[in-house]
């Protein structure tokens, strides 16, 4: 049973838009959540974080929001730019769970100039 | 800093035939990892290490056997590699108040067995 899905494979969007993905997990023990990005041939990086005690984070053009009584959480990324074009993987924590994570498939985010 | 290196980038293995992905990092986390990713699909954990000495099975251990005999290093071995294992690995590795921090990942090993 996959306990982070990202439902969306894909998603384009145009340059200057807001680009929204979205993340559900079923582990209701998650306490931490975090956004990845990754281009191809590389390893994944970190992005955005949120603790299960926020409902929003922000940083710069990227905010990332969580709803835990849904379980659902999505990344927002304003304004959208062609060097966003990645693949994002949403992870969750259980915090005293020596620092593992699980990881979405994840969502192939183009952004078209 | 060189952050997270991994040797080597890309392997073609028959089945049957041994081999070890080494891990390096000069951060000096406690916490290291390994996970396999298959098209289409996120990251899957194979074994982990809280610290130099020490390893722990993750999702998917089977066929994979592990080492940390120094903290800067997290070997991954497969004993007698089968077509199933023709993955991309990514190593990753994290400081010890691991709970609220992000992990930092390599560029990865691209393996295909025949």
């Amino acid at each position: 049973d996959q306990q982070v899905k990202q439902n969306s494979p894909s998603l384009s969007v145009q340059e200057g838009r807001i680009s929204i993905l979205n993340c559900d997990y079923t582990n209701s023990m998650f306490d931490y959540f975090l956004w990845y990005k990754k281009y191809p041939a590389e390893g994944p990086t970190f992005l955005i974080s949120i603790s299960s005690i926020k409902d929003k984070n922000e940083d710069g053009r990227f905010t990332v929001f969580l709803n835990k009584s849904a379980k659902h959480l999505s990344l927002h990324i304003v304004p959208s730019q062609p060097g966003d074009s990645a693949v994002y993987f949403c992870a969750a924590k259980i915090s005293t769970n020596a620092g593992k994570s699980t990881f979405g498939d994840g969502t192939t985010l183009t952004v078209k100039p | 800093n060189a952050g997270v290196t991994q040797t080597p980038k890309f392997r073609v293995l028959k089945t049957g035939q041994s081999m070890t992905l080494l891990c390096a990092q000069d951060m000096n986390h406690e916490y290291m990892y390994w996970y396999r990713q298959d098209p289409g699909m996120g990251l899957r954990l194979i074994h982990y290490s809280v610290g130099e000495g020490t390893t722990a099975k993750g999702e998917v251990p089977d066929g994979y056997n592990v080492s940390r005999l120094k903290k800067q290093n997290f070997l991954l071995g497969l004993e007698s590699a089968a077509p199933s294992q023709t993955s991309v690995y990514f190593c990753a590795s994290s400081y010890e108040l691991a709970n609220y921090n992000e992990q930092f990942f390599g560029p990865g090993t691209r393996l295909t067995v025949l």
